[in-house]
């Protein structure tokens, strides 16, 4: 089946402006992560859900960084008043489940640019 | 933090050679995970390998774990130029939750 998509692939916007990113995950699978990766630099962990729940907030940078899952599918990240240290990838991931050892399917990622 | 850190940060091979990669963690952990991922592509998992293992195949990849050590290797046997992409290191921590947590990566570059 389809794999998990992200939209826009890039996205450039002016300092101070919002934006959202959304990810549809592959169908079925009740695990969602979001997921930050900087030039050059592994990724960091900024949100988990699990249905619609986030019981994992943990890595959100900073409170203009916030998330929601609705239908136990897709998944939006939006990012109040950007910063020129957003630029980054942002990538999403799948599983079927939150229990360990489940692999977690990426998508492509949107390209952030903060200009 | 990044619990993963893998050696070394760049590994260039002629294709035919085996490239091996390490992995070093801090804290107890479930599981490992390696992935790869092509240049401005999104991450694709290639094996994961349990807490109680010691050794897992798939194709001509070869992990091993060393949970003493708190290490991990992954061996790419017969390289070929396709190969070439960066490789990572995901621990899912041992606690309820099953957050992975990712190194800065190993960027192999195989030679026809």
């Amino acid at each position: 089946g389809a794999g998990v998509s992200q939209s826009p692939s890039n996205k450039v916007t002016e300092k101070g402006k919002d934006v959202e990113l959304r990810c549809d995950p592959i169908s079925g699978h009740t695990a969602l992560y979001w997921y930050r990766q900087r030039l050059g630099q592994g990724l960091e962990f900024l949100i988990y859900f699990q249905g619609n729940s986030a019981p994992d907030k943990s890595g959100l940078p900073s409170d203009r960084f916030s998330a929601e899952r609705t239908g136990e599918s897709v998944s939006t990240l939006t990012i109040q008043r950007t910063q020129q240290e957003d630029s980054a990838v942002y990538l999403c991931a799948s599983s079927l489940g939150p229990g360990v050892q489940e692999t977690q399917y990426f998508g492509p990622g949107t390209r952030l640019l903060v200009l | 933090s990044q619990q993963g850190e893998e050696d070394p940060q760049a590994l260039s091979i002629q294709e035919g050679e085996n490239a091996t990669m390490n992995c070093s963690y801090k804290t107890s952990i479930n599981n490992l995970q390696w992935y790869r991922q092509n240049s401005g592509r999104g991450l694709v998992h290639l094996i994961l390998i349990r807490s109680n293992e010691r050794e897992k195949h798939s194709g001509r990849l070869r992990v091993t774990l060393d949970t003493s050590k708190k290490s991990s290797s992954l061996l790419i046997t017969a390289s070929r130029a396709a190969d070439t992409a960066s490789y990572f290191c995901a621990t899912e921590g041992s606690g309820a939750n099953s957050k992975l947590t990712f190194g800065k990566g190993i960027t192999l570059s195989v030679r026809p």
